[in-house]
């Protein structure tokens, strides 16, 4: 079992739905990643949590420590959403990051 | 914040060669992390980069076949050696600033 699991694996919608991505992880952390990377391989960090809630524009990240989980949701979604989403931990004090397998999301027009 | 870049962006070699992947940072860093994606995976870490003593390799992953160098605060390489097909995948370098993540573009390699 990996240490890192995201659901779904892929995931399709309409443009202008709501997405909800879902990560769990099964080890203590510091810190939990999300990520987005484009079909040229680029990676950005969308955000970083260590408790509650993030907010940027029409991306929200959640984290619940307690039950070593955390969503992605997407309001609005927008055809330019579509990329990978990869959810990824840190743990202790090490800086080196543990990633998901991560989840396919094609937002259609 | 950290910009990253990395040489070359994609290569072509064939198997029983050697590549090496160059990443320079904007800022002086003290970790620099190499992953691989192997097509279709996500990512995996091969070794983590301090500047000054030996990298730290991830179980699975060894210096003969993917030597680091780290000569200064803002620069490392990664070399694949004796490459086989296996070894086609994206090699990212990566930093930490702020307790922010920050990834180069990717070195799309393909071993013939």
């Amino acid at each position: 079992k990996n240490e890192v699991e995201q659901s779904p694996q892929n995931l399709t919608a309409q443009e202008g739905e709501f997405i909800t991505i879902n990560c769990s992880y099964s080890v203590g952390i510091s810190a939990l990643h999300w990520l987005q990377q484009h079909p040229g391989g680029g990676i950005v960090s969308l955000f970083m949590l260590s408790s509650g809630k993030k907010k940027h524009g029409r991306l929200i990240a959640t984290i619940n420590i307690q039950e070593k989980h955390s969503s992605l949701h997407i309001t609005a979604s927008h055809p330019r959403d579509s990329a990978v989403y990869i959810c990824a931990v840190s743990a202790g004090g090490a800086q080196k990051l543990v990633f998901g397998q991560g989840t396919r999301l094609t937002i259609n027009p | 914040s950290a910009v990253i870049s990395q040489k070359p962006s994609r290569d072509i070699c064939q198997r029983g060669t050697s590549l090496t992947i160059q990443c320079q940072v904007d800022s002086q860093v003290t970790m620099m992390f190499w992953y691989r994606q192997q097509p279709g995976q996500s990512l995996t870490l091969i070794a983590t980069a301090n500047q000054g003593s030996e990298a730290t390799y991830e179980s699975g992953f060894v210096i003969d076949k993917f030597p680091i160098s780290r000569p200064n605060l803002t620069f490392s390489t990664l070399t694949v050696s004796n490459m086989s097909p296996e070894d086609s995948s994206i090699y990212l370098c990566s930093v930490s600033a702020g307790g922010e993540q920050y990834f180069g573009p990717g070195t799309r390699l393909t071993v013939t």
